[in-house]
């Protein structure tokens, strides 16, 4: 079974810094999502990656797939206390479709002001 | 906008006792998957459904059952609460016709005691 590793587990950052949460597969990924959720909530959708070298942005949230390494990275620019939450990354293995996704077991971020 | 709606959201049982986590979604979304969420785990996946009518198993299927009706609903049965079945557990949809983006409910909190 496909296996993703998140590093790292837990984050501090000063408000405005730069920070990035890599997320590595046991296996070759097929499709990677990134969600954020904040404590005792739901999983609020961010990106979704498909192609080995595709970048995506969304406001200050930048998402790479290296297929090569099996890993995804994202990074937040300038980071605000909105930002904090748990990360989790999901991929679709290579059996299955998306109904099949398998999650690490997320970043927490915190932002202090 | 309903989305993806998970009934009840929090909810205490004794051992041995038996209940249904309801969850629907309005989005005509071939795919609906149940996963729980416990601390340092990240989200596991129970069981899913492709389609009404059809359903499989996944990682963590031991102690639940589902069924799959309609294309709406997807509701997961516990049939004889456990303490280690003390969990929070989100239902999930999505479809090829939507990108691939997978809804999530806003997650149902159970305590087994």
């Amino acid at each position: 079974s496909q296996e993703l590793e998140q590093s790292p587990q837990s984050l501090i950052v000063q408000e405005g810094k730069n920070l990035t949460i890599n997320c590595t597969s046991s296996k070759t990924l097929y499709g990677l999502y990134w969600y954020k959720q904040k404590y005792g909530e739901g999983l609020i959708f961010l990106m979704m990656l498909q192609k080995g070298g595709e970048e995506k942005s969304h406001e200050k949230i930048t998402a790479k797939l290296d297929e090569k390494k099996q890993q995804s990275s994202l990074h937040i620019t300038a980071s605000q206390p909105s930002h904090a939450g748990i990360y989790l990354c999901g991929a679709k293995g290579a059996s299955g479709g998306y109904q099949k996704v398998t999650f690490g077991t997320g970043t927490k971020l915190q932002v202090i002001p | 906008n309903a989305g993806v709606t998970q009934t009840p959201k929090f909810q205490v049982l004794k051992t041995g006792q038996s209940m249904t986590l309801q969850c629907a979604q309005d989005m005509n979304h071939e795919y609906m998957s149940w996963y729980r969420q416990d601390p340092g785990m990240g989200l596991r996946l129970i069981h899913y459904s492709v389609g009404a009518g059809i359903t499989d198993q996944g990682e963590v299927p031991n102690g639940y059952n589902v069924s799959r009706s309609t294309t709406e609903d997807f509701p997961l049965r516990l049939l004889s609460a456990a303490p280690s079945q003390t969990s929070v557990y989100f239902c999930a949809s999505s479809s090829v016709h939507s990108g691939n983006t997978i809804y999530f409910g806003e997650g149902s909190w159970l305590t087994v005691v």
